[in-house]
Protein backbone atom coordinates (compact mmCIF):
# COMPACT_ATOMS: atom_id res chain seq x y z
CA UNK A 1 0.00 0.00 0.00
CA UNK A 2 1.08 3.67 -0.71
CA UNK A 3 1.92 5.93 2.06
CA UNK A 4 2.79 9.79 1.77
CA UNK A 5 4.52 11.14 5.16
CA UNK A 6 4.88 14.95 5.52
CA UNK A 7 6.87 15.17 9.11
CA UNK A 8 6.51 19.20 9.26
CA UNK A 9 2.64 20.10 10.60
CA UNK A 10 3.46 23.71 10.63
CA UNK A 11 5.65 25.76 9.09
CA UNK A 12 6.96 30.00 9.16
CA UNK A 13 8.80 31.42 6.74
CA UNK A 14 9.33 35.49 5.79
CA UNK A 15 8.12 37.27 3.05
CA UNK A 16 10.42 36.77 -0.17
CA UNK A 17 12.33 34.02 1.22
CA UNK A 18 12.50 30.82 -0.19
CA UNK A 19 11.05 27.33 1.76
CA UNK A 20 11.21 23.25 1.51
CA UNK A 21 8.11 21.11 2.62
CA UNK A 22 8.82 17.77 2.99
CA UNK A 23 7.36 14.64 1.58
CA UNK A 24 8.42 11.69 1.71
CA UNK A 25 6.20 8.61 0.20
CA UNK A 26 6.28 4.51 0.53
CA UNK A 27 5.51 2.58 -2.76
CA UNK A 28 6.50 -0.10 -4.15
CA UNK A 29 5.39 0.92 -7.43
CA UNK A 30 7.63 1.30 -10.74
CA UNK A 31 5.37 4.04 -12.32
CA UNK A 32 3.82 6.47 -9.74
CA UNK A 33 3.19 10.13 -9.99
CA UNK A 34 3.63 12.85 -6.88
CA UNK A 35 1.58 15.96 -7.03
CA UNK A 36 1.48 19.00 -4.47
CA UNK A 37 -2.00 20.65 -3.86
CA UNK A 38 -2.27 24.18 -1.98
CA UNK A 39 -5.90 24.48 0.51
CA UNK A 40 -6.26 28.22 1.36
CA UNK A 41 -8.60 28.99 4.37
CA UNK A 42 -11.03 29.13 1.73
CA UNK A 43 -11.19 25.05 1.72
CA UNK A 44 -10.67 24.78 -2.58
CA UNK A 45 -8.23 22.35 -3.01
CA UNK A 46 -5.56 23.59 -5.61
CA UNK A 47 -3.33 21.74 -8.02
CA UNK A 48 0.30 22.89 -7.97
CA UNK A 49 2.72 20.50 -9.35
CA UNK A 50 3.41 17.50 -10.59
CA UNK A 51 5.91 15.27 -11.10
CA UNK A 52 6.49 11.43 -12.84
CA UNK A 53 8.47 8.63 -11.48
CA UNK A 54 10.28 8.24 -14.60
CA UNK A 55 11.32 12.34 -15.38
CA UNK A 56 14.44 12.86 -14.79
CA UNK A 57 13.98 16.64 -14.33
CA UNK A 58 12.78 18.06 -11.37
CA UNK A 59 9.53 19.45 -12.04
CA UNK A 60 8.65 23.71 -12.07
CA UNK A 61 5.50 25.67 -11.98
CA UNK A 62 6.18 29.22 -11.85
CA UNK A 63 7.65 30.01 -8.24
CA UNK A 64 7.17 25.96 -7.37
CA UNK A 65 9.50 23.61 -8.02
CA UNK A 66 9.63 19.66 -6.76
CA UNK A 67 13.14 18.80 -5.21
CA UNK A 68 12.62 15.04 -6.49
CA UNK A 69 15.16 12.41 -4.81
CA UNK A 70 13.64 8.94 -5.87
CA UNK A 71 16.31 7.11 -4.23
CA UNK A 72 15.28 8.55 -1.09
CA UNK A 73 11.48 8.41 -2.01
CA UNK A 74 11.13 11.91 -1.04
CA UNK A 75 9.75 14.88 -3.66
CA UNK A 76 10.32 18.11 -1.56
CA UNK A 77 8.15 21.24 -2.77
CA UNK A 78 10.29 24.36 -3.21
CA UNK A 79 8.66 27.88 -3.19
CA UNK A 80 10.78 30.67 -3.73
CA UNK A 81 10.23 34.24 -3.05
CA UNK A 82 7.09 33.70 -0.86
CA UNK A 83 4.26 35.91 -0.54
CA UNK A 84 1.80 36.44 1.76
CA UNK A 85 -0.99 34.97 -0.20
CA UNK A 86 1.37 31.28 0.15
CA UNK A 87 -0.36 31.05 3.34
CA UNK A 88 -2.07 27.50 3.39
CA UNK A 89 -2.47 24.23 3.85
CA UNK A 90 -0.12 22.35 1.47
CA UNK A 91 -0.55 18.23 0.87
CA UNK A 92 1.67 16.02 -1.00
CA UNK A 93 -0.07 12.89 -2.76
CA UNK A 94 0.94 9.80 -4.94
CA UNK A 95 -0.91 7.94 -7.77
CA UNK A 96 -0.14 5.03 -9.27
CA UNK A 97 -0.87 3.11 -12.45
CA UNK A 98 -3.02 0.68 -10.21
CA UNK A 99 -6.64 2.11 -11.68
CA UNK A 100 -8.78 4.07 -9.81
CA UNK A 101 -8.38 4.23 -6.13
CA UNK A 102 -4.80 4.53 -5.36
CA UNK A 103 -4.41 8.68 -4.98
CA UNK A 104 -3.35 9.04 -1.35
CA UNK A 105 -2.85 12.02 0.72
CA UNK A 106 -0.39 13.15 3.69
CA UNK A 107 -1.72 14.63 6.71
CA UNK A 108 -0.31 17.79 4.75
CA UNK A 109 1.62 21.17 5.92
CA UNK A 110 0.30 24.31 7.64
CA UNK A 111 2.76 26.99 5.86
CA UNK A 112 2.43 30.27 7.39
CA UNK A 113 4.17 33.78 5.84
CA UNK A 114 5.46 36.38 7.93
CA UNK A 115 5.32 39.74 6.57
CA UNK B 1 -16.08 26.43 -18.01
CA UNK B 2 -17.28 25.44 -15.10
CA UNK B 3 -15.23 22.38 -13.93
CA UNK B 4 -16.23 20.34 -10.77
CA UNK B 5 -19.29 22.10 -9.01
CA UNK B 6 -20.36 20.74 -5.96
CA UNK B 7 -23.93 21.49 -4.25
CA UNK B 8 -24.81 21.97 -1.70
CA UNK B 9 -21.69 24.23 0.28
CA UNK B 10 -23.33 23.42 3.49
CA UNK B 11 -25.97 21.54 4.81
CA UNK B 12 -26.82 20.56 8.45
CA UNK B 13 -28.35 17.02 9.06
CA UNK B 14 -30.03 15.30 11.93
CA UNK B 15 -28.66 11.83 13.02
CA UNK B 16 -30.46 9.33 10.22
CA UNK B 17 -31.50 11.38 7.93
CA UNK B 18 -30.46 11.18 4.33
CA UNK B 19 -29.47 13.51 1.48
CA UNK B 20 -27.55 13.70 -1.54
CA UNK B 21 -24.54 15.56 -2.55
CA UNK B 22 -24.10 16.47 -6.12
CA UNK B 23 -21.27 16.38 -8.28
CA UNK B 24 -20.44 17.89 -11.62
CA UNK B 25 -17.72 18.33 -14.13
CA UNK B 26 -18.09 19.49 -17.60
CA UNK B 27 -14.77 18.36 -18.90
CA UNK B 28 -15.62 14.97 -20.18
CA UNK B 29 -13.34 13.28 -17.65
CA UNK B 30 -13.52 9.82 -17.19
CA UNK B 31 -12.78 9.70 -13.73
CA UNK B 32 -14.60 10.98 -10.66
CA UNK B 33 -14.33 10.32 -6.95
CA UNK B 34 -15.66 11.35 -3.47
CA UNK B 35 -13.12 12.24 -0.71
CA UNK B 36 -13.83 12.83 2.82
CA UNK B 37 -11.59 15.88 5.02
CA UNK B 38 -11.42 15.79 8.56
CA UNK B 39 -9.90 17.90 10.88
CA UNK B 40 -5.92 17.28 11.01
CA UNK B 41 -6.18 14.75 8.09
CA UNK B 42 -5.60 14.62 4.74
CA UNK B 43 -8.42 13.42 1.99
CA UNK B 44 -9.16 10.18 2.17
CA UNK B 45 -10.96 8.42 -1.02
CA UNK B 46 -14.40 7.20 -0.05
CA UNK B 47 -15.84 6.18 -3.93
CA UNK B 48 -14.57 5.99 -7.11
CA UNK B 49 -15.72 6.09 -10.84
CA UNK B 50 -13.54 5.22 -13.85
CA UNK B 51 -16.74 5.78 -16.53
CA UNK B 52 -20.62 5.91 -16.73
CA UNK B 53 -21.83 2.95 -14.92
CA UNK B 54 -18.66 1.68 -13.21
CA UNK B 55 -18.10 2.71 -9.21
CA UNK B 56 -15.59 0.73 -6.68
CA UNK B 57 -14.82 1.65 -2.97
CA UNK B 58 -12.08 3.55 -1.60
CA UNK B 59 -10.80 3.55 1.97
CA UNK B 60 -13.83 4.78 3.80
CA UNK B 61 -16.84 3.83 1.88
CA UNK B 62 -19.17 2.54 4.76
CA UNK B 63 -22.32 4.52 4.88
CA UNK B 64 -22.10 6.02 1.39
CA UNK B 65 -23.82 4.97 -2.14
CA UNK B 66 -22.42 6.09 -5.63
CA UNK B 67 -23.85 5.94 -8.82
CA UNK B 68 -22.16 7.09 -12.27
CA UNK B 69 -25.66 7.43 -14.97
CA UNK B 70 -24.05 9.83 -16.98
CA UNK B 71 -20.05 10.80 -18.01
CA UNK B 72 -20.94 14.31 -16.17
CA UNK B 73 -23.17 13.52 -13.07
CA UNK B 74 -21.30 11.56 -9.76
CA UNK B 75 -23.74 12.09 -6.80
CA UNK B 76 -22.76 10.65 -2.90
CA UNK B 77 -25.52 9.53 -0.82
CA UNK B 78 -25.63 9.68 2.67
CA UNK B 79 -27.83 6.59 4.04
CA UNK B 80 -28.54 7.17 7.37
CA UNK B 81 -26.39 10.16 8.50
CA UNK B 82 -24.51 9.60 11.55
CA UNK B 83 -22.25 12.27 13.86
CA UNK B 84 -19.18 10.42 12.50
CA UNK B 85 -19.96 11.55 9.00
CA UNK B 86 -19.53 15.31 9.74
CA UNK B 87 -17.04 16.10 7.57
CA UNK B 88 -16.06 18.47 4.34
CA UNK B 89 -16.54 16.13 1.48
CA UNK B 90 -14.96 17.00 -2.06
CA UNK B 91 -15.38 15.52 -5.54
CA UNK B 92 -12.69 15.16 -7.77
CA UNK B 93 -12.27 14.53 -11.81
CA UNK B 94 -9.42 13.06 -13.70
CA UNK B 95 -9.22 13.09 -17.36
CA UNK B 96 -8.63 9.06 -17.86
CA UNK B 97 -8.99 6.43 -15.25
CA UNK B 98 -6.67 7.41 -12.36
CA UNK B 99 -3.39 6.69 -14.13
CA UNK B 100 -0.31 8.00 -12.06
CA UNK B 101 -0.30 10.98 -14.74
CA UNK B 102 -3.43 12.32 -14.37
CA UNK B 103 -3.95 15.59 -12.46
CA UNK B 104 -7.04 15.37 -10.46
CA UNK B 105 -9.20 18.69 -10.44
CA UNK B 106 -11.09 19.20 -6.92
CA UNK B 107 -14.99 21.22 -6.62
CA UNK B 108 -15.15 23.43 -3.98
CA UNK B 109 -15.90 20.96 -1.13
CA UNK B 110 -19.58 21.01 0.92
CA UNK B 111 -19.47 21.24 4.56
CA UNK B 112 -21.85 18.70 6.38
CA UNK B 113 -22.79 18.78 10.20
CA UNK B 114 -24.63 15.93 11.78
CA UNK B 115 -26.20 16.51 14.62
Amino acid sequence: AQKITQTQPGMFVQEKEAVTLDCTYDTSDQSYGLFWYKQPSSGEMIFLIYQGSYDEQNATEGRYSLNFQKARKSANLVISASQLGDSAMYFCATMNDNYGQNFVFGPGTRLSVLP
Amino acid sequence: NAGVTQTPKFQVLKTGQSMTLQCAQDMNHEYMSWYRQDPGMGLRLIHYSVGAGITDQGEVPNGYNVSRSTTEDFPLRLLSAAPSQTSVYFCASSRTSGRATDTQYFGPGTRLTVL
